[in-house]
């Protein structure tokens, strides 16, 4: 079956470094991935869509890239700040043009 | 600003009573859909609307149903919660399948206990 595959453990990142999240995709090859944001107690937020012929996609502090042969996307937050602690979620649309989530990566940005 | 509104935020409801989870969106979506996420889990698609037409996904309990009288609202309706049903239920639109170039809207959920 489709599997997406974040790191359920937390992610301890000092302030000012970068913040690197991985999400691996099997038994698919998507055409896109998503990347959201999701705080406690709170509806997910988009962020990015970067599609399977671009290699990397940046919106201001955000990069992600697609490695279509790893079947990895690699979520990265510059210059990290405490306001950056949430969960970060990624998704892909299946053959049914469904999306499906992972479980998502829990980020905290140590001051 | 256009955006998608779930009431209530937080609902308590008895074992076997029946409960309503309402969503509405401004944004004049074609899509609406509801998942459940539960406490460090994916959210869960349980159901979306495209326009009138309603598809449930295969593994969804008949406990679940969905109603969307118009564009603008959707509910969830949980017809006998059991402990099992203790959950956050979120509400997502999209302007149309298989477009997720802006990815899915979602409300900020409604967070429910069932006692």
């Amino acid at each position: 079956s489709q599997k997406i595959e974040q790191n359920s453990e937390a992610l301890n990142i000092q302030e000012g470094k970068t913040a690197t999240l991985t999400c691996n995709y099997t038994n698919y090859s998507p055409a896109y991935l998503q990347w959201y944001r999701q705080d406690p107690g709170r509806g997910p937020v988009f962020l990015l869509l970067i599609r399977e012929n671009e290699k990397e996609k940046r919106k201001e502090r955000l990069k992600v890239t697609f490695d279509t042969t790893l079947k990895q996307s690699l979520f990265h937050i510059t210059a990290s700040q405490p306001a950056d602690s949430a969960t970060y979620l990624c998704a892909f649309m299946n053959r049914d043009d469904k999306i499906i989530f992972g479980k998502g990566t829990r980020l905290h940005i140590l001051p | 600003d256009a955006m998608v509104i779930q009431n209530p935020r937080y609902q308590v409801t008895q074992f076997g009573k029946p409960v309503t989870l309402s969503c509405s969106q401004t944004l004049n979506h074609n899509v609406m859909y509801w998942y459940q996420q539960k406490s460090s889990q994916a959210p869960k698609l349980l159901f979306h609307y495209y326009d009138k037409d309603f598809n449930n996904e295969a593994d969804t309990p008949d406990n679940f149903q969905s109603r969307r009288p118009n564009t603008s609202f959707c509910f969830l309706d949980i017809r006998s919660p059991g402990l099992g049903d203790a959950a956050m239920y979120l509400c997502a639109t999209s302007r149309d399948i298989g477009t997720g170039n802006n990815g899915y809207t979602f409300g900020s959920g409604t967070r429910l206990t069932v006692v």
